[in-house]
């Protein structure tokens, strides 16, 4: 079953931030959170992941709270091809690494 | 980046027949690959994980004699949908990974229809 819960949808304004949250109030010590997305009847895409520090590439940045019960993806510019489903999982290293994935959050950059 | 592919992309069927869809690692040895069906409009549902030489271990409720799994090699991994019906149809996503790198890797999905 699904560990996280994200909001169903939200809008961001082209060049402008995204920042989607992502609750998973019942992480365990050594449960990494990983980030994809998946636009339209395609694959889903890796974006980011991390286990307790705050970690940035080439597409996002990830933000841990301190106590691990949440995080956030920041987009820093978001373009009109960011508009996807985004999906925050949590995998669990002891259990086969299966990743359980719960509803995401369909964004929508608005032009 | 590690690439993963689906053969075929669309598959149209008849009821009753079986279906092969093979997911195929690219650029690297994948120890473990997953099957996922999605439905419109819904989050992909994981059905199995698959060891190279191994059986795959099913979610549950998912009927592993309709649902046939086998990763004989570290770059290919088949489902065969056995004796398909309408409501078998869906888009069938596979992933990899290897034991140097935890990420899943995408396949870019099949869609099957079943007539």
């Amino acid at each position: 079953d699904a560990k996280t819960t994200q909001p169903t949808s939200m809008d961001c304004a082209e060049g402008r931030a995204a920042n989607l949250p992502c609750n998973h109030s019942t992480i365990s010590g050594n449960e990494y959170v990983y980030w994809y997305r998946q636009i339209h009847s395609q694959g889903p895409q890796y974006i980011i992941h991390g286990l307790k520090n705050n970690e940035t590439n080439e597409m996002a940045s990830l933000i841990i709270t301190e106590d691990r019960k949440s995080s956030t993806l920041i987009l820093p510019h978001a373009t009109l091809r960011d508009t996807a489903v985004y999906y925050c999982i949590v995998r669990t290293p002891s259990t086969g690494n299966q990743f359980y994935f719960g509803t995401g959050t369909s964004l929508t950059v608005i032009p | 980046g590690a690439v993963v592919s689906q053969h075929p992309s669309r598959v149209i069927c008849k009821s009753g027949t079986s279906v092969k869809i093979e997911c195929r690692s690219l650029d690297f040895q994948a120890t473990t690959m997953f099957w996922y069906r999605q439905f419109p409009k819904k989050s992909l549902m994981l059905m199995a994980t698959s060891n190279e030489g191994s059986k795959a271990t099913y979610e549950q409720g998912v009927e592993k004699d309709k649902f046939l799994i086998n990763h004989a090699s570290l770059t290919l991994s088949t489902l065969t949908v056995t004796s398909a019906h309408p409501e078998d149809s869906s888009f069938y996503i596979c992933s990899a990974s290897s034991t140097s790198s935890y990420e899943q890797y995408f396949g870019p999905g099949t869609r099957l229809t079943v007539t």
